[in-house]
């Protein structure tokens, strides 16, 4: 089994709707969680980080960690064309050896 | 501005030859990655180092070594190149206690 599983997509959602992107992970030491975003021919980059239970919001994105289902989930509210990109997540494991999942492709139709 | 920087953009090689593909960070990172990115199979982690001259395998190593003689270099070399290493290489780095990763523009190397 993977450490870190997404759903590889497409997910396709309507521009201004809701997209939710979810992540599970097996490793019950993963304390905190990394969410990425990689436009098509570009690098990773940080969007949003994650480490205690509930939710963070930033903008138009909200990270959702709940420790006992062992998942992490990133809403995008009112979806843009531009944040059509492949979403990775990634637990900020001990050592800080850094690990992905395989991300998920978000298209957002106009 | 957080910058690293990988040393090609594209690469061509023989099957057979030595490559080093080269990243260099700015921000005084302990942390640096090597990452091959693949269509279907997402990232995966090559080569970690946490520390000068310090290295760990991360999920993939075979076929590859690394070098840290420097805190902000980090090498990934491929001793004798196949074609199955054709892919997307990228490096990132981070501070040890706050792993947030930056990543680097990428190099694709292909392998003839």
């Amino acid at each position: 089994q993977k450490e870190v599983e997404q759903n590889s997509g497409p997910l396709s959602v309507p521009e201004g709707a809701i997209a939710s992107l979810n992540c599970t992970y097996s490793d019950r030491g993963s304390q905190s969680f990394f969410w990425y975003r990689q436009y098509s021919g570009k690098s990773p980059e940080l969007i949003m980080f994650i480490y205690s239970n509930g939710d963070k919001e930033d903008g138009r994105f909200t990270a959702q960690l709940n420790k006992a289902s062992q998942y992490v989930s990133l809403l995008i509210r009112d979806s843009q064309p531009s944040d059509s990109a492949t979403y990775l997540c990634a637990p900020n494991n001990a050592g800080n050896m850094l690990t992905f999942g395989g991300g998920t492709r978000l298209m957002v139709k106009p | 501005d957080v910058k690293v920087t990988q040393s090609s953009r594209y690469l061509v090689k023989r099957t057979g030859e030595k490559v080093f593909l080269e990243c260099v960070q700015d921000m005084d990172h302990e942390n640096m990655f090597w990452y091959r990115q693949d269509p279907g199979l997402g990232l995966r982690l090559i080569y970690f180092s946490y520390d000068v001259k310090m290295k760990e395998k991360g999920d993939i190593p075979e076929g590859y070594s690394v070098s840290r003689e420097k805190k902000e270099r980090f090498s990934l070399i491929l001793e004798s190149a196949s074609t199955n290493q054709t892919s997307m290489y990228l490096c990132a780095s981070s501070l040890r206690d706050r792993g947030a990763a930056f990543f680097g523009q990428g190099t694709r190397l292909t392998v003839v």
